[in-house]
């Protein structure tokens, strides 16, 4: 079946470092991918997507391309701030996919200290 | 209006309570979930409505109960529930039930005592 699988956490940064968080997925034809974020004590919010391959999502900093050779979706900020702690999650749905089938990876806690 | 709102935000309950949860959004999406996320875990699928009936049900226990009023509100019924179903439940709706990125409320947090 469908999966995600992301790299495990925590992640911890320095103020305006490079930010990688890897996401590979196993998926049967074009899957929709997604990144979600979730703050401490709230629900989660799409960060970005991409609903085919070579397609880059984009959003406050953060981007991730749509790599269907590498079946990856790595999300990547250049320069992170104190507020983008949080946990990340890569997600996908799959092509044609049945409803309800947005499948998350574990998740990945993201810290970034001053 | 691009939200979902979910009510209440915190919910202490006893095992013996009835009590619910309601969601509601305005953007016109024909679907919406109920999840249910324990901390430290990604979100898991509870419920799927979609045109307002239910058309997915993950093996959840009876003592939680769906119900979709209309296409802009759905409440998740509780009863008799356990410490173990202390959780963050998360309501997200999306266009239409193949998903396009879903829209997820804030949640509710519940704790059983």
């Amino acid at each position: 079946g469908d999966s995600v699988t992301q790299m495990e956490g925590p992640v911890t940064l320095s103020e305006e470092a490079f930010l990688t968080i890897n996401c590979t997925y196993t998926a049967t034809g074009y899957p929709s991918l997604f990144w979600y974020v979730q703050y401490p004590g709230e629900g989660l919010q799409l960060l970005l997507k991409a609903t085919k391959a070579d397609d880059k999502g984009s959003n406050k900093g953060f981007e991730a391309t749509y790599r269907k050779e590498t079946t990856s979706f790595h999300l990547e900020k250049g320069s992170v701030q104190v507020s983008d702690s949080a946990v990340y999650f890569c997600a996908l749905i799959g092509y044609g996919g049945s409803q309800g089938n947005l499948i998350f990876g574990k998740g990945t806690k993201l810290s970034v200290k001053p | 209006d691009t939200e979902v709102t979910q009510t209440p935000k915190h919910l202490v309950m006893g095992m013996t309570n009835k009590k619910s949860l309601k969601c509601e959004q305005h953007m016109g999406h024909r679907a919406m979930y109920w999840y249910k996320q324990k901390a430290k875990k990604p979100p898991e699928l509870m419920f799927v409505y979609s045109y307002e009936k239910l058309s997915i049900n993950e093996s959840v226990p009876s003592r939680f109960s769906p119900e979709c009023p209309n296409s802009s509100l759905l409440n998740l019924h509780l009863h008799a529930l356990q410490p173990e179903d202390s959780a963050l439940y998360l309501c997200a709706s999306s266009q239409n039930p193949q998903g396009d990125g879903y829209t997820f409320g804030s949640g509710t947090r519940l704790t059983v005592v």
